[in-house]
């Protein structure tokens, strides 16, 4: 069936530094692509759509210039979390919508973000 | 803004027993999902409801959607070891972006 993939699974980093997570959709496109964040033991919250040929929509309180989002095509989407702090280390999830016609979302495996 | 809220945090049961989780929105939903998410996994997606009072079953998972659509419940019959997790209902917000409950997280001891 599809499937979500993303890469890295798991990335260390020095503060300071900037870090690309890709979010590729398998076997199916998606114009759109939903990025989540995650910290232990707590709910996703949604962090941005991404949008396939225009720009992404940030949900309330999330930097727009602290994660880049980019959809390249219709199967790529990137988050770029840049000058990383501590506070960013986090798991960052994305999705894609299963079925244009539903609201199901196959999830990624996520990535799990340490900033030292 | 919308909210999603679910009960309880956490449950512990031992193996062979029953558990129910509970969701409630803030807002009419046209559709409510539930997905589990294994420790050290990412959310899987179980079911979508749609309906007004619907209710639908997989193997010994039983879901329902509340005539009002602004809750829900999953109940497991008789849990396995493999049941353990955590469990999140979920809404669309705008889009298809879904809005998540924290979620019910089972432990179950053999």
């Amino acid at each position: 069936g599809a499937v979500v993939s993303q890469h890295p699974s798991w990335v260390i980093c020095k503060s300071g530094t900037s870090v690309k997570i890709e979010c590729r959709s398998l076997d199916f496109q998606a114009t759109t692509m939903f990025w989540y964040r995650q910290f232990p033991k707590q709910s996703l919250m949604l962090m941005a759509t991404s949008n396939e040929g225009s720009k992404a929509t940030y949900e309330q309180g999330v930097e727009k210039d602290k994660f880049l989002i980019n959809h390249a095509s219709l199967t790529l989407s990137t988050l770029t979390v840049t000058s990383a702090h501590p506070e960013d280390s986090s798991f960052y999830i994305c999705s894609a919508p299963r079925d244009p016609s539903t609201d199901t979302q196959y999830f990624g495996p996520g990535t799990r973000l340490t900033v030292l | 803004g919308q909210q999603v809220m679910q009960i309880p945090q956490y449950q512990h049961v031992q193996e062979g027993e029953d558990f129910t989780t509970y969701c409630n929105s803030s807002t009419t939903l046209s559709n409510i999902q539930w997905y589990k998410q294994r420790p050290g996994g990412h959310p899987v997606f179980l079911i979508q409801l749609v309906k007004s009072g619907e209710v639908k079953k997989q193997k010994r998972l039983t879901f329902q959607f509340g005539e009002a659509k602004k809750n829900s419940s999953l109940h497991i019959t008789a849990t396995q070891t493999t049941d353990v997790g955590t469990y999140f209902c979920a809404g669309p917000q705008a889009g298809t972006a879904l809005i998540f409950g924290k979620g019910t997280t089972l432990s179950v001891s053999s």
